[in-house]
């Protein structure tokens, strides 16, 4: 069965720390994302990745930074903490086969509260 | 830039009954996919239904189905014989074809089956 992995599924960071969220698939996916889930305000795009060593911003990138060394992880990093980071972080993979794309597969989410 | 609008924030259903679940969508494009998913309580987001827009035919998926409607650009998801393990966030999303591959996503319903 297919997956994408999440590291954590709750954290409790306190304000100003280095926060990183790992995520990992094993599908060879090309497309790796991030997104926050807040009530109300749905999913929204931090940033997303095609390839290994690639990034790029998505609508709400300020405040956060990414990596990917390897094309089987994408890390979310926060560099430092606020409160207002409070929220659910779901990671996402894609195959984009020419012009077919079948979805995403999502990680199980990560609870972050900043504290 | 395409919006997806889901204009039901909660929906209630009895157990065994059948629920419609409504999407809006503003696009100028003519080809595209669109997708429901679904997010239990248990948080991992999968896959419910995923619809081309170039095929007339509404996509099924067991008790799942779809009421495309092109030219309404509305998409809304059917569910026949609720069950109490449909309560869930649903999303629906679309995707241009080709392109970057990121969806739009709706701001989702939350879903209650009752017994």
């Amino acid at each position: 069965d297919v997956k994408v992995t999440q590291s954590s599924r709750y954290l409790v960071k306190r304000t100003g720390e280095k926060v990183f969220l790992e995520c990992v698939q094993d599908m060879d996916h090309e497309n790796m994302f991030w997104y926050r889930q807040d009530p109300g305000l749905g999913l929204r795009l931090i940033y997303f990745s095609y390839d290994v060593k690639m990034k790029e911003k998505g609508d709400i990138p300020e405040g956060y930074s990414v990596s990917r060394e390897k094309k089987e992880r994408f890390s979310l990093i926060l560099e430092s903490a606020s409160t207002n980071q409070t929220s659910m972080y779901l990671c996402a993979s894609s195959s984009a086969t020419g012009q077919e794309t079948y979805g995403y597969t999502f990680g199980s989410g990560t609870r972050l509260t900043v504290v | 830039a395409q919006t997806v609008t889901q204009s039901q924030p909660e929906m209630s259903v009895q157990e065994a009954e059948t629920v419609t679940l409504s999407c809006t969508y503003d696009t100028s494009e003519s080809n595209y996919y669109l997708f429901w998913y679904k997010q239990p309580p248990s948080r991992q987001m999968i896959l419910v239904i995923r619809q081309e827009a170039y095929k007339q035919q509404n996509a099924t998926e067991n008790r799942f189905s779809v009421n495309f409607q092109k030219a309404a650009k509305s998409f809304s998801l059917k569910i026949s014989d609720s069950q109490l393990g449909d309560t869930a966030m649903y999303f629906c999303a679309f995707m241009k074809y080709g392109g970057s591959y990121i969806p739009t996503f709706g701001r989702g319903t939350s879903l209650i089956v009752h017994p």
